[in-house]
């Protein structure tokens, strides 16, 4: 198993709430990735963060917004919420560039959000 | 944008044969192609990658290969065993920035 942890394992939400998924890197790893995994199928890009700030971003709207803080745990935050949102929330951490594999990424146990 | 197609959807195969997975990119600039195994419930847990100036890898039982030109890689999994049931999940990362998945291929591995 990877070292990278996320928080909290399911969470049930209603339309229109906020919500906020917590993930916790590996030791060494200062990159960050969030996925969208909807039943059967592929994980989706939401964003990438890297140094506390966003390094890239996929097809998601606004209301999919995030945070990377100076220990590099991140955090994933969705306003708004739509009955579609209800997904696996996925986050992967990176190697620090410089070293070894910095592309490589390293996914975390996920959180299971439901939308009601 | 880049897309990632992933082929077959389904795959079932005896104890002890191989498997083939396929995945077909589109953007030329992919430098790197991860494999990854889901179990129900579980995380993607990394396999097998290889890199743009790589054709081929080997681990094991694993196997991938690359072709460039015709951009398309695949995963070969061979004496197959029923503990590599599971979906696996190809991807084309380019730059470390831009990361899109295959949907995935379900196999079964029966005995």
């Amino acid at each position: 198993e990877t070292g990278v942890t996320q928080s909290p394992t399911h969470l049930i939400k209603t339309r229109g709430q906020q919500v906020t998924l917590r993930c916790s890197s590996q030791s060494g790893h200062n990159t960050v990735s969030w996925y969208q995994q909807a039943l059967g199928q592929g994980p989706q890009f939401i964003f990438q963060y890297y140094r506390e700030e966003e390094n890239g971003r996929g097809n998601f709207p606004p209301r999919f917004s995030g945070l990377q803080f100076p220990n590099y745990s991140s955090e994933l935050n969705v306003n708004a919420l739509e009955l579609d949102d209800s997904a696996l929330y996925l986050c992967a951490s990176s190697p620090t560039p410089g070293q070894d594999r910095t592309d490589t990424q390293y996914f975390g146990p996920g959180t299971r959000l439901t939308v009601l | 944008g880049e897309n990632v197609e992933q082929h077959p959807s389904t795959l079932s195969v005896q104890e002890g044969d191989s498997a083939v997975i396929k995945c077909t990119y589109s953007d030329s600039a992919s430098n790197y192609f991860p494999w990854y195994k889901q179990e129900l419930g579980k995380r993607p847990q990394l396999i097998i990658d290889i890199r743009s100036n790589v054709g081929e890898k080997k681990d094991q039982r694993i196997a991938v290969t690359l072709n460039k030109t015709a951009k398309h890689f695949s995963l070969h999994i061979t004496e197959t065993q029923p503990e590599d049931s599971a979906v696996y999940f190809c991807a084309a990362i380019y730059y470390g920035q831009n990361f899109v998945f295959g949907p995935g291929t379900r196999l079964s591995v029966l005995p």
